[in-house]
């Protein structure tokens, strides 16, 4: 099983500001990761998909990039519609995994 | 629009069985592959469970694999197309939100809003 490793697990910025998250895999899944966020209370919501494509109507702001074993996601300037939590998760191989998430917060 | 209902959560005894439906609506459901994935209360997320858009494969998490069964019904005449989730013999750590996943080229790109299994004496 492939293990996915985020960090930070906790983010603690100020709308405006830009935010970096990171997942780490255990072994290389090649271009095959995806972002997602969750808002409490809310189902997640895809935001990126191939490492670094932008689900359909995903702001610009997010952008995603990496490949192998390390992938980041950035928000170029946080709205306060996004401090959430934000998930990494591969398809490389069977099963499915998520990494443990990095919760976005406000400072 | 694209529409995934999940129903049958709720309160259960460890041992005993529950049966999880999701209706889907607002696009072609025998075209897609169908994913369950769990949540928890206050923890991550986890997979459990995909079956092939024409239900020819199927695969579970080890922690499934052998107490739930996923399954479908392309063939029904209703407006809304079923998926299900068969649970036997939960457990404590069964306890979760179910949601109910399409997936469309690889990825889970729509889900929905989940149920609550909670497995309690």
């Amino acid at each position: 099983e492939i293990v996915l490793t985020q960090s930070p697990a906790t983010l603690s910025l100020s709308p405006g500001e830009r935010a970096t998250l990171s997942c780490r895999a255990s072994q290389s899944v090649s271009s095959f990761l995806a972002w997602f966020q969750q808002k409490p209370g809310q189902a997640p919501r895809l935001l990126i998909y191939d490492a670094s494509n932008r689900a359909t109507g995903i702001p610009a702001r997010f952008s995603g990039s990496g490949s192998g074993t390390d992938f980041t996601l950035t928000i170029s300037s946080l709205e306060p519609e996004d401090f959430a939590v934000y998930y990494c998760q591969q398809r490389s191989n069977w099963p499915l995994t998520f990494g443990g998430g990095t919760k976005v917060e406000i400072k | 629009q694209v529409q995934l209902v999940e129903s049958g959560g709720g309160v259960v005894q460890p041992g005993r069985s529950l049966r999880l439906s999701c209706a889907a609506s607002g696009f072609t459901f025998s075209s897609y592959g169908m994913h369950w994935v769990r949540q928890a209360p206050g923890k991550g997320l986890e997979w459990v469970a995909v079956l092939w858009y024409d239900g020819s494969n199927k695969f579970y998490a080890d922690s499934v694999k052998g107490r739930f069964t996923i399954s479908r019904d392309n063939s029904e005449n209703t407006l809304y197309l079923p998926l299900y989730l068969q649970m036997n013999s939960l457990r404590a750590e069964d306890t979760a939100v179910y949601y109910c996943v399409r997936e469309s080229s690889g990825y889970l790109d729509y889900w929905g809003q989940g149920t609550l299994v909670t497995v309690s004496s």
